[in-house]
């Protein structure tokens, strides 16, 4: 099976803008968690979707949302970039099957704000 | 919010030793997750743990879930250069909406080999 894609991998964006990424997931896979990555903080839970709903979010500002397709690829958008949104952002998926919370990552996608 | 304390945050080993690092949590997880990132990679799912006591291996890895729920350990025996990395542990805590997924992270362990 082809593991976790993410588009792009690497992003430079300027302050004030707004970004979109994009997490297909594993084949099969209904879950797609979203992590944010830095230096500072570690990896910070910022939401999961499945079966195109939002069923988990953690604690971020409304400028970061996200939503899923019917056939499981997802996207998150942040807008109103700011310079402390420069991180590596990390799609997951998962069977989500009943008690399975095994989470298989992507590569991530480099955001650069300047 | 909920934290995980990993330790030790680095370790410098010659190659053919052996390794050893721990997660430890203030709350009670039903699920220990270890994980390895390489640089510019995502992290990389090594072990999955769903019970308490449980211990698991995978190769020269093995994982335990803690007792208490509250802590998991990772060891890693004989290195070689290729265990090179980050590793995480990561916990996950019964949901309030059944299968929801949120991953708690360590702040990790890095392991540098030296030949």
């Amino acid at each position: 099976k082809a593991g976790v894609t993410q588009t792009p991998r690497y992003l430079i964006k300027t302050r004030g803008q707004q970004v979109t990424l994009s997490c297909s997931p594993i084949s099969g896979h209904r879950s797609v968690s979203w992590y944010q990555q830095t230096p500072g903080q570690g990896l910070q839970f910022l939401f999961e979707y499945f079966s195109e709903t939002q069923r988990n979010k953690g604690n971020f500002p409304g400028r970061f949302s996200g939503r899923q397709f019917s056939n499981s690829r997802s996207e998150m958008n942040v807008s109103t970039l700011e310079l402390g949104d420069s991180a590596l952002y990390l799609c997951a998926s998962s069977s989500s099957g009943t008690g399975v919370y095994e989470q298989y990552f992507g590569p991530g996608t480099r955001l650069t704000v300047t | 919010g909920q934290q995980l304390n990993q330790s030790p945050q680095s370790m410098f080993i010659q190659e053919g030793e052996d390794v050893s690092m721990n997660c430890t949590s203030s709350s009670i997880f039903n699920t220990w997750l270890w994980y390895k990132q390489d640089p510019g990679e995502g992290p990389v799912l090594l072990i999955a743990l769903y019970k308490a006591g449980e211990l698991t291996s995978n190769g020269r890895l093995t994982a335990q879930f803690g007792i208490t729920r509250k802590d998991s350990f990772l060891n890693i025996s004989a290195s070689i250069p290729s265990d090179v990395g980050i590793y995480f542990c990561a916990g996950q805590s019964i949901p309030l909406i059944q299968g929801a997924q949120k991953l708690v992270f360590g702040q990790g362990t890095r392991l540098t080999i030296n030949p």
